[in-house]
């Protein structure tokens, strides 16, 4: 079954600094991927998503991922972190032909950034 | 437009009774899901319904049954609750299995004692 692995599980930032998270994933066929953020107490909204193209895809507020698909890679960047991305961040796979229909999520980044 | 509801917001249950967490989305999606979130271990599928008339299994299926008498309505029940599954319950929808970028629902927080 596939999987996917995002390295860290609790990031601290200051406000301004650079974000880089990780996350791969074990299926070697064709994938949609997805990053997600759940704000505090909120439900899960869509940041970004990558199906086909261009393997850099600029999300909203600011967010960016690169697919490298030799890595298996779907990595979140963002250049300058506010204190309003302190949040919990997803990355979740689509495996076409992987198996049960949904999502294969991560387990998840808690990031907090300090003002 | 609403998109997702999903009611309760908040449930707490006794172990052994039944229970039905409620999902409609207002999107016309073909499909739906269910997952559930557990600290530490991110969202795992628990059943899913690519049209209406249809279900499948997903990751965590054990202890639920899900319906889809419908397009709007996915319930979620448990027919006889157990502590170990107390979680939130995501309900979420997408337009189809090809384009396939889900829409999520505000959460069930659901307690078993």
């Amino acid at each position: 079954a596939q999987s996917v692995s995002q390295h860290n599980h609790h990031v601290i930032l200051s406000e301004a600094a650079s974000l880089e998270l990780g996350c791969n994933y074990s299926y070697g066929g064709t994938v949609n991927l997805f990053w997600y953020v759940q704000y505090p107490g909120q439900h899960l909204q869509l940041l970004l998503k990558y199906f086909s193209g261009d393997p850099l895809v600029k999300g909203i507020k600011g967010f960016e991922a690169e697919f490298i698909k030799s890595k298996f890679s779907f990595n979140l960047r963002k250049p300058s972190v506010q204190w309003s991305d302190t949040a919990e961040y997803f990355c979740a796979v689509y495996p076409y032909g992987g198996g049960a229909d949904g999502l294969t999520f991560g387990k998840g980044t808690h990031l907090i950034i300090q003002p | 437009i609403a998109g997702i509801t999903q009611a309760p917001t908040s449930q707490i249950l006794a172990a052994g009774r039944r229970m039905t967490l409620r999902c409609t989305q207002d999107m016309r999606h073909n499909a739906m899901y269910w997952y559930r979130q557990d600290l530490g271990l991110g969202l795992r599928l628990i059943h899913y319904s690519n049209t209406a008339g249809t279900t499948g299994k997903g990751e965590v299926p054990d202890g639920y049954s899900v319906s889809r008498a419908n397009t709007d309505d996915f319930p979620l029940t448990l027919a006889s609750a157990v502590p170990s599954q107390t979680s939130v319950y995501f309900c979420a929808s997408s337009p189809g299995q090809s384009l396939n970028e889900q829409f999520f629902g505000p959460g069930t927080r659901l307690t078993v004692l």
